[in-house]
């Protein structure tokens, strides 16, 4: 959706190599996510973030690590202790409705291989 | 993991048919949201439901939030090969985390 910036879209990794996808919004939301999406399959919450400078592990966080110093950045790294990298990875950041509601928009993604 | 089921996991509609695909919660959910994907895109927003037995239509879509908030549905009417994608619901229960279904893939035959 307008207003999240993945890039690289397309990156190609040798095996052992870490690697960091960037994500920046521009819609002055509060909250930031990162999914994974491989073929044919499901999104799968890697970290979230509510808040600058504080992050939480999601389902899927070994292997992986993210920073939250600007409320528009959050960059994930996706070290070589992440045993299947390949995948599709979704940025996304989030509008809060009040408590709990949150609404979230993603970013084009970006296609990660490493070979 | 996921705390939200979906099923079917695909549908394959002839065009101008009706479908319908569920997400079930086992938990009460305070809101539940669905997206589509369409083939090589992102998932975009649709809709989001927060009170128990909601409907809400969009054109040919039409959204439903069970009265126990335990799951919804998304019907289509008059499918279009426009409506080819995978649609998620995607739901919070206690947290921030916004937990995905793993979808359902719509192919539909002219």
């Amino acid at each position: 959706d307008g207003g999240i910036t993945q890039s690289p879209k397309y990156l190609f990794r040798k095996e052992g190599q870490n690697v960091t996808l960037s994500c920046e919004q521009n819609l002055n939301h509060d909250a930031m996510y990162w999914y994974r999406q491989d073929p044919g399959q499901g999104l799968r919450l890697i970290y979230y973030s509510q808040i600058v400078n504080d992050f939480q592990k999601g389902d899927i966080a070994e292997g992986y690590s993210v920073s939250r110093e600007k409320k528009e950045s959050f960059p994930l790294t996706v070290t070589s202790a992440q045993k299947n990298p390949t995948a599709f990875y979704l940025c996304a950041s989030g509008i809060s409705w009040g408590g709990l509601r949150r609404t979230i928009y993603f970013g084009e993604g970006s296609w990660l291989t490493v070979v | 993991g996921q705390q939200v089921m979906q099923i079917p996991q695909y549908q394959h509609v002839q065009e101008g048919e009706d479908f319908t695909t569920y997400c079930n919660s086992s938990t009460t959910l305070s809101n539940i949201q669905w997206y589509k994907q369409r083939p090589g895109g992102h998932p975009v927003f649709l809709i989001q439901l927060v009170k128990s037995g909601e409907v809400k239509k969009q054109k040919r879509l039409t959204f439903q939030f069970g009265e126990a908030k335990k799951n919804s549905s998304l019907h289509i009417t008059a499918t279009q090969t426009t409506d080819v994608g995978t649609y998620f619901c995607a739901a919070s229960h206690n947290d921030y985390k916004l937990s995905f279904g793993a979808g359902t893939t719509v192919t539909v035959r002219a």
